[in-house]
């Protein structure tokens, strides 16, 4: 069936530090892939999104690219902020429901 | 507009009773899911409602979870002779219309928090 796997947190990162979340899936067909984010104290919103090998989704900063070759969805930011702290949840759509990985707690510090 | 909402925000109940847990979804989004997120264990998929088909009821993790959708909009999720494990945060989803298949994001609600004693 569809999974997908990310990496363990908690990532803590000094502000202005470089940013890698990774993520790998496992899926028949073609799916389409998300990015979801659980700011403190809120619900669940997309980060970012894309629906074909080689696509590359881009948010506040975030980028994701598509890669059917390595089946892989890494999340990517340049300069982290200290309100990038979130959880961070990779998601994969085929022809099921919406499949998450466990997600990632992210602690930026200043 | 408004969004997803959910209620109770949190609710608390012994072991053994029911609950029900109320979502409304965003108006005009025809596809509604519950998950449950659990400590270290991410988001779990319990149930999908997509229009007037039948809904999939795959991730339900024993037969003492149930949901139904009233009217296409409103949904409830009951928990039958709660039990510990079961205390989670429960989360709802709904999006537009699945045409064309996997493209549209899921709009979520805050969740409920249930605490089982």
């Amino acid at each position: 069936g569809n999974s997908v796997t990310q990496m363990e947190g908690p990532v803590t990162l000094s502000e202005e530090a470089f940013l890698t979340i990774n993520c790998t899936y496992t899926a028949t067909g073609y799916p389409s892939l998300f990015w979801y984010v659980q700011y403190p104290g809120e619900g669940l919103q997309l980060l970012l999104k894309a629906t074909k090998a080689d696509d590359k989704g881009s948010n506040k900063g975030f980028e994701a690219t598509y890669r059917k070759e390595t089946t892989s969805f890494h999340l990517e930011k340049g300069s982290v902020q200290v309100s990038d702290s979130a959880v961070y949840f990779c998601a994969l759509k085929g022809n099921t429901p919406l499949v998450f990985g466990k997600g990632t707690r992210l602690s930026v510090i200043a | 507009g408004a969004g997803v909402s959910q209620s109770p925000s949190n609710k608390v109940t012994e072991k053994g009773k029911d609950v029900e847990l109320r979502c409304d979804p965003i108006s005009g989004h025809t596809a509604l899911y519950w998950y449950r997120q659990s400590l270290g264990q991410g988001l779990e998929f319990l149930i999908y409602f997509q229009g007037n088909s039948a809904p999939d009821k795959s991730g339900l993790p024993s037969d003492r979870f149930s949901a139904e959708r009233t009217g296409g909009s409103v949904s409830t999720l009951t928990i039958q002779r709660t039990q510990q494990e079961d205390s989670a945060v429960y989360l709802c989803a709904s999006s537009r219309p699945e045409t064309g298949g996997r493209n549209s994001p899921l709009h979520f609600g805050n969740g409920t928090r249930l605490t089982v004693t």
